[in-house]
Formats: C-alpha cells, structure tokens, sequence
C-alpha cells in the first residue's frame, strides 16, 4: 500500500522567506510524487511531479521538490513566497505505471504568508 | 485553457435523499475520476471510469454510489440514500489517457461540490 505524510498541517512565513512544505512518503516499489496546490474556491493544480527521472524537479511559480529515497521524502520549497502562493498544499503519490492510476492524498498543508 | 467544471458548487440535502453531482470533464479526455475529502481528512479515491465503464473503485464506493456519463460530455456521480458521513466535498477530475505505459497521464481537478447531509 502506498501513503503520504504531510507533516505540518499549517506553516506561516512572512513575505520574501523560504518556503519549506515536508512529505514523507511509502510505496512498495518506486513512487510517482507529486504536489497539487488548491486556492480558495479553485480546483485542485499540478505544481509539479516527480516519475522517475531527475531527482530535483522543478514546477510552475518557482516551486521545487527533491526525491531523497533514502529518507523517503519529497520536499517542497521555494526560495521567495509571495503573497499568492497562500493556499493548500497536497502532497500526492500514485503507482510508478500507466498515470491513469489512483492518486494517493496527504491530509494537506495550509501555508499563509504574512505581508 | 480548458478546465474541468462542477455543479453545484454546494448541495445541501436531508439524509436518505437522493443526490446528483454533475461535472463536465476536458473534452478530449478520456479517464473520469470521483475523489471526495471529508472535512479535515484526506482527499480520497472513489472510482475511475474508462469506455463508459468502472476501471477502478475503492472501498468506500459501494452499492449507494453509481456514476454516469450519460450524453457524453457530462459525468456523474449519484448518491442513492445519502448519510451524515456523506458529508464532504467531492471533486471530479480527468485526464487525457493516452501515452504509453510508465508514463504520467496529468489529472485535472474540477473546484468541487461541497455536499452537506442533514
């Protein structure tokens, strides 16, 4: 069976601070991760995935997460918030095949960013 | 861009009552997918539809659910007697289907429905 661990339910930082948003992961066998990001009233949006190629991937609006298998994680940064990256963060894992899979959700991670 | 759209954005409905979420997926996808995510829980898995059929279902889709695609633009979800515990906002999403094995196939969510049972 395959799990995702969020393990902060909220994270707060200010305005032009890193952003760190951490996922651990457990799969069977090699994982597809990603992040989803939902806005208010907004659908849930692909930040970024990770399926098996480079390990450091890069997403849309200066996002990144790096797959550490050893630790079993895959976390997300950036190095600069801007007010309009508050929103909820999912960190999502599926089967290594076909993408028409199941997604698997953590309970999420709601950043605010103070001004 | 093409999106994936939801209606109604809230449903509020008595228990034992019948409900219909409607979605409207990306016209050229091919996959269909409920999620729903109970408040303060994880977003789960319902069932996926391929070819007018059930490819894959979890556990909590059981004999109360049943989805649709009746005119081939809409897909449904029905909920025959509706719970409490059927409380949660429920999110359609699509993908395109094609491309070849080992590789990803993006779904695109819909905002959700929020269905609340009394």
């Amino acid at each position: 069976a395959q799990s995702v661990t969020q393990l902060d339910s909220h994270v707060s930082v200010s305005e032009g601070t890193p952003v760190l948003l951490r996922c651990n992961y457990s799969s069977s066998y090699s994982p597809s991760l990603f992040w989803y990001v939902q806005h208010p009233n907004k659908g849930l949006q692909l930040l970024l995935k990770y399926t098996s190629a480079a390990t450091l991937v890069k997403g849309i609006n200066g996002f990144e997460a790096e797959f550490k298998k050893s630790e079993t994680s895959f976390h997300l940064t950036k190095p600069s918030a801007h007010m309009s990256d508050a929103a909820e963060y999912f960190c999502v894992v599926s089967g290594p095949f076909s993408g028409n899979t199941p997604l698997v959700f953590g309970k999420g991670t709601r950043l605010s960013v103070i001004a | 861009e093409p999106e994936v759209t939801q209606t109604p954005s809230h449903q509020v409905t008595q228990m034992g009552q019948e409900v219909i979420l409607r979605c409207v997926p990306i016209s050229n996808h091919l996959y269909f997918y409920w999620y729903r995510q109970i408040l303060g829980q994880k977003v789960e898995f319902l069932v996926s539809f391929y070819n007018n059929e059930i490819s894959e279902k979890s556990e909590i889709f059981d004999d109360q659910f049943s989805v649709e695609r009746p005119d081939g633009s809409n897909f449904t979800l029905k909920i025959r007697s509706t719970k409490l515990e059927d409380s949660a906002m429920y999110f359609c999403a699509s993908s395109p289907g094609q491309g070849i094995v080992g590789s990803y196939n993006e779904q695109f969510f819909g905002p959700g429905t929020r269905l609340t049972v009394l």
